[in-house]
C-alpha cells in the first residue's frame, strides 16, 4: 500500500522560505516507474499542479513559479522535498505530494494519471 | 496551456438520481496513436486529499463504485454519477495529463437537494 505524507512547517513569515518534505512508503522511488508531483490547493480556490520531479532529479516547474521554486529527491530516504523561496500570502495553500505512473513521454517530460495523493499540509504564511 | 471548463459550476441532486458533470478542453486530449484521452476525474471533500475517481476518461480506479462512469473523446468529457448517494457530496475535478503544463478543471461542486 502506498503511502505519502507530507511533512513541514504550517506557519512561514512572509519572504521566507519553505521547505516540505514528502516521505513516501510502500514504493520505490527510484524505480522509474513512477513520477512524483507536488499540487497545491489555495483557500477557496482549486487545485494549481506545481511541477514534478522524477528519480533520476529531473523536474518542471510551471513559469508563474519556476524563479521561485525546486523539486528534488532522496531515493535512499524515500523522501522527495519541495522547496518554495520568497514566500507571500499568497503561497498559503494546502500543499500536496502526489505520485503519477509513467506511462509514455511528450517530449521530454512524463505523462501519467495521478494515482495517489498525500494527506496534505496546510501552510500559512503570516508574519 | 490547455484550459478545462467544467460545467455547471455547482448541481443539486435528490439522492438516487443521476448527476452528471461536463468538462471541455480547450485542445484535444487525445492521443490518436495510442487512442487514449488524457483525461482523468477526481473526488476532493473537506479535509480530505482528493481522490482519483476516472483515467483514461473512462477508465475507474480500483474501488470506486460502478456507478461513477465516465466518458467523452477528444475535447469534451462527462463524469456521471448514477444513483447519487448522499457520501457523494463533493467537489469533483477533471484534470488533463496530456500537454505539460497539467491542468484542472475549476470544480464542479455536487450537493444533495
Amino acid at each position: 500500500q502506498v503511502q505519502l505524507q507530507e511533512s513541514g512547517p504550517g506557519l512561514v513569515k512572509p519572504l521566507q522560505t519553505l521547505y516540505l518534505i514528502c516521505s513516501v512508503s510502500g514504493d520505490s522511488i527510484s524505480s522509474g516507474g513512477h513520477f512524483w508531483n507536488w499540487v497545491r490547493q489555495r483557500p477557496g480556490r482549486g487545485l494549481e499542479w506545481i511541477g514534478y520531479v522524477d528519480y533520476s532529479g529531473s523536474a518542471y516547474y510551471i513559469p508563474s513559479l519556476r524563479s521561485r521554486v525546486s523539486m528534488s529527491v532522496d531515493t535512499s530516504q524515500y523522501q522527495l522535498s519541495l522547496k518554495l523561496q520568497a514566500m507571500t500570502a499568497e503561497d498559503t495553500a494546502v500543499y500536496y505530494c502526489v505520485r503519477s505512473y509513467f506511462y509514455d513521454t511528450t517530449g521530454d517530460h512524463p505523462r501519467g494519471p495521478f494515482d495517489h495523493w498525500g494527506q496534505g499540509k496546510l501552510v500559512t504564511v503570516s508574519s | 496551456d490547455i484550459v478545462l471548463t467544467q460545467s455547471p459550476d455547482s448541481l443539486a441532486v435528490s439522492l438516487g438520481e443521476r448527476a452528471t458533470i461536463n468538462c471541455k478542453s480547450s485542445q484535444s486530449v487525445l492521443y490518436g496513436s495510442k487512442n487514449q484521452n488524457y483525461l482523468a476525474w477526481f473526488q476532493k471533500k473537506p479535509g480530505q486529499p482528493p481522490k482519483l475517481l476516472m483515467y483514461w476518461a473512462s477508465t475507474r480506479e480500483s474501488g470506486v463504485p460502478e456507478r461513477f462512469s465516465g466518458s467523452g473523446s477528444g475535447k469534451d468529457f462527462t463524469l456521471t454519477i448514477g444513483r447519487v448517494r448522499a457520501e457523494d457530496v463533493a467537489l469533483y475535478y477533471c484534470q488533463q495529463y496530456y500537454s505539460i503544463p497539467w491542468t484542472f478543471g475549476q470544480g464542479t461542486k455536487v450537493e444533495i437537494k
